[in-house]
């Protein structure tokens, strides 16, 4: 049972350059997000998709894209990246069905670097 | 008021000890309240989650009083594997039940 996988795991990116953070799950879950996490500070919500087809603006969106073709799938697209961009991103999903108490799991994160 | 606020330690406590950690938050009206624990250079996990009633799980006790917009995770005989950062996170309400917010998470060191 692999739950959310992510990849890959580490990047280093030159300023200016464009990658795809890749996020997959396979516990039917409706609900995904990618939050980044910078050090000593909290997880920001970047994007959020309530299922295939929809997706949302959270916190922090400038600079990502997203776009959830598939229940399974939410790829986060960095185009021309900045500095500012460093920092570890997480992707997790839920599935709402489950409540009010509904956990949020997590993949093990990407380490991205902008040069 | 930040949405979510957290004691910011760190904390370092012997083996053994009891140690408590608060967190608040803005919202009156969110949902649902959690304890994640993440290891260093890993993911969130879910400790524990926090209900109304409060709620006990082995040596971890979590209380809720939304009176004050305060929970609490209270650490009985710690251990060495419970180093960890401890992170609070409040489930909005309505048209935000989407939305999970974290605090910036307290650093919690057992030392033998």
């Amino acid at each position: 049972n692999a739950g959310v996988t992510q990849t890959p795991k580490f990047r280093i990116l030159k300023i200016g350059q464009s990658m795809t953070l890749q996020c997959t799950q396979d516990m039917n879950h409706n609900y995904m997000y990618w939050y980044r996490q910078d050090p000593g500070m909290g997880l920001k919500l970047i994007y959020y998709s309530v299922g295939a087809g929809i997706t949302d603006k959270g916190e922090v969106p400038n600079g990502y894209n997203v776009s959830r073709s598939t229940t399974e799938d939410f790829p986060l697209r960095l185009e021309l990246a900045a500095p500012s961009q460093t920092s570890v991103y997480f992707c997790a999903s839920r599935y709402l069905a489950h409540g009010d108490y509904a956990e949020a799991f997590f993949g093990q994160g990407t380490r991205l670097t902008v040069v | 008021r930040k949405e979510v606020e957290q004691d910011p330690g760190p904390f370092n406590v012997p083996e053994g000890a009891t140690v408590a950690f608060n967190c608040t938050y803005s919202n009156s009206a969110s949902q649902s309240f959690f304890w994640y624990r993440q290891d260093c250079r890993k993911e969130p996990k879910l400790l524990m989650s926090v209900y109304s009633s409060g709620n006990e799980d082995g040596r971890f006790t979590a209380q809720l009083n939304r009176a004050s917009q305060y929970i609490s995770l209270l650490i009985r005989d710690s251990k060495l594997s419970d180093s960890a950062t401890y992170l609070c996170v409040v489930r909005g309400s309505g048209g935000s039940n989407y939305k999970l917010t974290f605090g910036k998470g307290t650093l919690l060191t057992v030392n033998p």
